[in-house]
């Protein structure tokens, strides 16, 4: 099936640093990527959609100029979080749409402390 | 823009009992609906879904309702089993705007 492969799947910095995370689609073609941010004990929150090619959509409330989203090809997308401070610390995955008929493919996620 | 609503947040039952879950949303354009599993620290995965065009699904011990006059729907697990512990998410999409809302979560737990 498809596949996403997402990394690192955890990484910590020092806040004021920047911190990347790839998604890459293995075995199809990614059109769209989502990003989405969650918190401990919460639920997946949205926070930007990209599209090949094309600039990110970012979700109300979310800084555009501090998530940079990059989806140069059709098989990467990645996520740089700016300026990184311990409030940013969330676990972070991507989740690209396998076809026309639904279907979407998360990656493992990335979990990011900031200290 | 689409708010799904998901409850109850904990629910516990025992082994071989039934455990339900409920959505509402509030966009009447949504016309998939899935439902995850999240372990903790994994990703969601997909366990059961089902389209505005069919009214109920069934996989083994999963089954999914949907009633799109009222706009919501319901995980239904029988005979639940201590690894049916987890965290579950439903979840809507509106196709146009293809993107996921997800509810807020249950968190399940099978006792013995």
């Amino acid at each position: 099936g498809a596949v996403v492969s997402q990394h690192p799947s955890w990484v910590i910095c020092k806040s004021g640093t920047s911190v990347k995370i790839e998604c890459r689609s293995l075995d199809f073609q990614a059109t769209t990527m989502f990003w989405y941010r969650q918190f401990p004990k919460q639920s997946l929150m949205l926070m930007a959609t990209s599209n090949e090619g094309s600039k990110a959509t970012y979700e109300q409330g979310v800084e555009k100029d501090k998530f940079l989203i990059n989806h140069a090809s059709l098989t990467l997308s990645t996520l740089t979080v700016t300026s990184a401070h311990p409030e940013d610390s969330s676990f972070y995955i991507c989740s690209a749409r396998t076809g026309s008929d639904y279907g979407y493919t998360f990656g493992s996620g990335t979990r990011l402390t900031v200290v | 823009g689409e708010n799904v609503e998901q409850h109850p947040s904990t629910l516990s039952v025992q082994e071989g009992d039934s455990a339900v879950i409920k959505c509402t949303y509030s966009d009447s354009a949504s016309n998939y609906f899935p439902w995850y599993k999240q372990e903790l620290g994994k990703r969601p995965q997909l366990i059961i879904d089902i389209r505005s065009n069919v009214g109920e699904k069934k996989d083994q011990r999963i089954a999914v309702t949907l009633n799109k006059t009222a706009k919501h729907f319901s995980l239904h697990i029988t005979e639940t089993q201590p690894e049916d512990s987890a965290v579950y998410f439903c979840a809507g999409d509106t196709g146009t705007a293809s993107k996921l809302t997800f509810g807020t979560g249950t968190r399940l737990q099978v006792t013995l």
